[in-house]
């Protein structure tokens, strides 16, 4: 099993740029999250989804959309990208919700020029 | 709203020691707190997961308790090694999870 795997793994974008980042399990996970983590702020979700064909907004969705068209593949989308979102991306799924184990992808770490 | 707070310091302790770290918790009475480690360039990795009706939860060298009454977590290392250098996560929530900034621990061998 590969488990969540996040491509790319880099990625350096002029502002204005769009692009999309693909986060992929294999674990038939119900539930799947994408954060964000900057030095000195933590892990802060962007937005998450609990099914195929949802999704529902986190702590800082703004300037990020996502999608979910297949259970096992989740998309964080940039649709002009800025300074400010240069930061190390990260996908999770968990099986179910309430004590949901989260297992995590290595990242991806976004340059935004 | 919710809140999860970690000490930002980094703890350095000697090897064979025990280290310990807090998660406090506001506003919100959270049914379980998770513990992640995180190693440098790398993903979190889920270590332990504690109940709310459950006062401790150990594995390995790894120990957990939590004080509801106090709203906090303590995560302890014991008989620590240098291998278990890495920041730690303190997680809760529900279909949300939430995570502080984590703790940096450096074993000085």
């Amino acid at each position: 099993n590969a488990g969540v795997t996040q491509t790319p793994k880099f990625r350096v974008l002029k502002t204005g740029q769009s692009m999309t980042l693909l986060c992929a399990q294999d674990m038939n996970h119900e539930y799947m999250y994408w954060y964000r983590q900057d030095p000195g702020m933590g892990l802060r979700l962007i937005h998450y989804s609990v099914g195929e064909g949802t999704t529902a907004k986190g702590e800082v969705p703004d300037g990020y959309n996502v999608s979910r068209l297949k259970k096992q593949n989740f998309l964080l989308g940039l649709e002009s990208a800025a300074p400010s979102q240069t930061s190390v991306y990260f996908c999770a799924s968990s099986l179910l919700s309430g004590a949901n184990v989260l297992t995590f992808g290595a990242g991806s770490r976004l340059t935004v020029l | 709203s919710q809140k999860i707070e970690q000490n930002s310091e980094a703890l350095n302790i000697q090897e064979g020691k025990t280290a310990t770290l807090t998660c406090n918790y506001t506003n919100y009475s959270p049914a379980y707190l998770q513990w992640y480690r995180q190693d440098p360039g790398r993903g979190p990795v889920f270590l332990l997961l504690i109940r709310e009706n459950e006062k401790e939860k150990r594995k390995e060298r790894l120990k957990v308790t939590f004080d509801t009454t106090l709203k906090q977590s303590l995560f302890h290392i014991t008989a620590s090694q240098p291998a278990d250098s890495a920041t730690y996560l303190c997680g809760y929530g529900n279909n949300r999870l939430a995570f502080g900034k984590g703790n940096q621990v450096v074993v000085i061998p």
